[in-house]
């Protein structure tokens, strides 16, 4: 079992629509989370950093973590074809390395 | 967010020559970067953690002395390939974190890498 497991997709969605991406993960320890944008042949980018459980909002993205359930999640409002991307989530549990998600791909339809 | 700069963004080599990728933080001092590699359609794959004035951290199946890791100062690490071959050709990406207890990691832009 991989530490943390990410839903490939594809995942196509109308413009407009809300996207929610998803993670889960088996290491209690984890207590820093991240989801990061990548374009093709571009690297990461990060989008949000959430510390232990609780909700984040920045602009249209919202991320929620819920440690109890080993569960995180990136939601994208009002969804435009220019959010397409491959979504990363990431965590770690303080001074040690990144561990990613698979990744998933994201197409927003026009 | 914080800047880290990749260069070169893309590169063709021969084989059995090597290749220097470099990763700057620009605005931020980094004490911690990473080394991945990317295959197509594929996640990051960690190959390295190096902390700058020390040796470089390779993980398994990494060949340090394949691919040369220098953090020489606290916004500059480097990556250099040797001797490459096309198995070698991939996209190396960097990122670099901030300070001790803050694990925000930004990326650098990707190298591609093609070894002819």
């Amino acid at each position: 079992q991989k530490e943390v497991e990410q839903d490939p997709g594809p995942l196509s969605v109308p413009e407009g629509a809300i996207v929610s991406l998803n993670c889960t993960y088996s290491n209690s320890a984890f207590q820093y989370f991240m989801w990061y944008r990548q374009y093709s042949r571009k690297g990461p980018e990060l989008l949000m950093y959430t510390y232990s459980s609780g909700n984040k909002e920045d602009g249209r993205f919202t991320a929620q973590v819920d440690k109890s359930s080993k569960y995180i999640s990136l939601f994208i409002r009002d969804s435009q074809p220019s959010d397409s991307a491959t979504y990363l989530c990431a965590m770690s549990g303080g001074a040690q390395k990144l561990v990613f998600g698979q990744g998933t791909r994201l197409t927003i339809n026009p | 967010g914080a800047v880290v700069s990749q260069h070169p963004s893309w590169v063709i080599c021969k084989s059995g020559t090597s290749v220097k990728i470099e990763c700057r933080s620009l605005d931020f001092q980094a004490t911690t970067m990473f080394w991945y590699r990317q295959f197509p359609k594929q996640s990051l794959m960690l190959m390295a953690t190096s902390n700058e004035g020390s040796k470089a951290t390779y993980e398994q199946g990494v060949e340090k002395d394949k691919f040369l890791i220098n953090h020489a100062s606290l916004t500059l690490s480097t990556l250099t390939v040797t001797s490459a071959h096309p198995e070698d050709s991939s996209f190396y990406i960097c990122s670099a974190r901030r300070g001790a207890g803050n694990t925000e990691a930004f990326f650098g832009q990707g190298t591609r890498l093609t070894v002819v």
